[in-house]
């Protein structure tokens, strides 16, 4: 089955600095890759998400890149706010008429005032 | 538009219980997946269902089961509970199956004691 690595586990950035999170995932059917963020005793909530077949997305601060010959992905968050402190989920699915993700570990980001 | 609904939010049970847990999702919504949170585990699929068929499922064993209604609405029973089942159990719901947008209910705190 599919595997998600996620890398930092734990990310601290002076507050209006950029954020890097990076993603690998083992199947190369997989075609779709949603970030999440989590707040506290919150749910998860997609914040941006990419399909195979395109190569970066951005919304605003927020962009994520996908390499599918190296199998990563990555999730940038520019001029970061205390708002953004959180953690953080990457997922890859294998869609094709089928859902059901596999999620990384997390990473817990920080903004440091 | 209501979002993806949980009941109940907290349950306690006694090991060996069972339990079964409930997820309304987004009203047009037709497919629901259903994943553990814990924090040593992260969030782990569970299986998904479209349509009222069980289309996925993750590596679970076979006390872990689900079921969906024709009016989209879900269910999630677990069978003779142990101490490692308490979690987050979070359900998402997809418009359709196949790696779209999936949205996150509150979940279900499920404590065994």
């Amino acid at each position: 089955g599919e595997n998600v690595e996620q890398h930092p586990s734990t990310l601290s950035v002076q507050e209006g600095d950029s954020a890097v999170i990076k993603c690998t995932y083992s199947d190369s059917a997989s075609n779709y890759f949603p970030w999440y963020k989590q707040e506290l005793g919150k749910r998860p909530q997609l914040i941006i998400d990419i399909r195979s077949n395109v190569g970066e997305k951005k919304d605003q601060r927020i962009a994520v890149t996908l390499n599918k010959t190296a199998k990563h992905f990555s999730l940038h968050i520019t001029e970061t706010q205390p708002e953004d402190s959180a953690v953080y989920f990457c997922a890859a699915s294998m869609g094709g008429g089928a859902d059901g993700l596999t999620f990384g570990k997390g990473t817990h980001l920080i903004i440091q005032p | 538009k209501a979002g993806v609904t949980q009941t109940p939010r907290y349950l306690i049970k006694t090991r060996g219980q069972q339990v079964t847990l409930s997820c309304s999702p987004i009203s047009g919504h037709r497919s629901v997946s259903w994943y553990q949170q814990t924090p040593g585990q992260g969030l782990q699929f569970l299986f998904e269902y479209f349509s009222e068929t069980q289309r996925n499922k993750g590596n679970f064993p076979g006390r872990f089961s689900g079921r969906q209604f024709s009016n989209s609405r879900s269910e999630m029973n677990v069978s003779t509970l142990e101490l490692g089942d308490s979690a987050l159990y979070l359900c998402a719901s997809s418009l359709e199956s196949g790696g779209t947008e999936a949205f996150f209910g509150q979940g279900t705190r499920l404590t065994v004691v």
